[in-house]
C-alpha cells in the first residue's frame, strides 16, 4: 500500500448523512484518484485530480464531492444524494509520466445503516 | 473508447501447477497495460505493467505477463501456484489522453489454489 493512508478503515452511515474519507500520500505525486469497488466488480473512477485546486468528475461522480487543497490530500465526501454508498473506496495516486504507475491506498468500506 | 476483458471470473489451480489469468483489451493506439493483486479487504498491489519493448514482462512474486499485439492480450501467468496466491487479480489499461493518466479496469479474476 506504500505511502498511501486512507482512514477510517470501517465507517458506518446513518442514511441522509453525509460523510468524508480520507486520503493522503507522501509519495509527491501531483495525480490522485477515486474509486469505488462494489463486491464482484471492477473499479470504477468517481473523481479524479491532476493539480492542487483543481479536480473533474469520473464514470460516477453523482452523489460525491472532492477537494484538492493541498498536493498530498484528496478527501471524498458522499453525500447523501448518494442513492447506494455502501461499498469500498479506493483512493490512488500517481505521477504525470505516461507510463507512471498508479499506488493505492488500503480502502475504505463504508456501510449504511 | 478502450475497455479491457477478463473472460474468467473464477481460475481453479492445483498448488505447484502453473496458472494463467487472461485479459483482453481494445484501444485506439498503443496500450499501457497493468496486472494488480488483492487480497481481501485491502488495496491493490502493483504487480507489473507492459510499456513497450519485450512481449514478456516479468512482474512482482514470480508473476510475468505476455503481451500479444495481435490477439490483443495480456494474460498473466506463474509457472507454479502457491495457495498464498490466492486472490483477487485485475487487469487495466491506460491509453494517454490529454485527460491524463485514466486506468480502466477489467472486472477482476478470482484465483483459487488449491493445495
Amino acid at each position: 500500500d506504500g505511502g498511501i493512508t486512507q482512514s477510517p478503515k470501517y465507517l458506518f452511515r446513518k442514511e441522509g448523512q453525509n460523510v468524508t474519507l480520507s486520503c493522503e500520500q507522501n509519495l509527491n505525486h501531483d495525480a490522485m484518484y477515486w474509486y469505488r469497488q462494489d463486491p464482484g466488480q471492477g473499479l470504477r473512477l468517481i473523481y479524479y485530480s491532476q493539480i492542487v485546486n483543481d479536480f473533474q468528475k469520473g464514470d460516477i461522480a453523482e452523489g460525491y464531492s472532492v477537494s484538492r487543497e493541498k498536493k498530498e490530500s484528496f478527501p471524498l465526501t458522499v453525500t447523501s444524494a448518494q442513492k447506494n454508498p455502501t461499498a469500498f473506496y479506493l483512493c490512488a495516486s500517481s505521477s504525470l509520466g505516461t507510463t507512471d504507475t498508479q499506488y493505492f491506498g488500503p480502502g475504505t468500506r463504508l456501510t449504511v445503516l | 473508447a478502450q475497455s479491457v476483458a477478463q473472460p474468467e471470473d473464477q481460475v481453479n489451480v492445483a498448488e505447484g501447477n502453473p496458472l494463467t489469468v487472461k485479459c483482453t483489451y481494445s484501444v485506439s493506439g498503443n496500450p499501457y497495460l497493468f496486472w494488480y493483486v488483492q487480497y481481501p479487504n485491502r488495496g491493490l498491489q502493483f504487480l507489473l505493467k507492459y510499456i513497450t519493448g519485450d512481449n514478456l514482462v516479468k512482474g512482482s512474486y514470480g508473476f510475468e505477463a505476455e503481451f500479444n499485439k495481435s490477439q490483443t492480450s495480456f494474460h498473466l501467468k506463474k509457472p507454479s501456484a502457491l495457495v498464498s496466491d490466492s486472490a483477487l487479480y485485475f487487469c487495466a489499461v491506460r491509453l494517454y489522453n490529454n485527460a491524463g493518466n485514466m486506468l480502466t479496469f477489467g472486472g477482476g479474476t478470482r484465483l483459487m489454489v488449491k493445495p
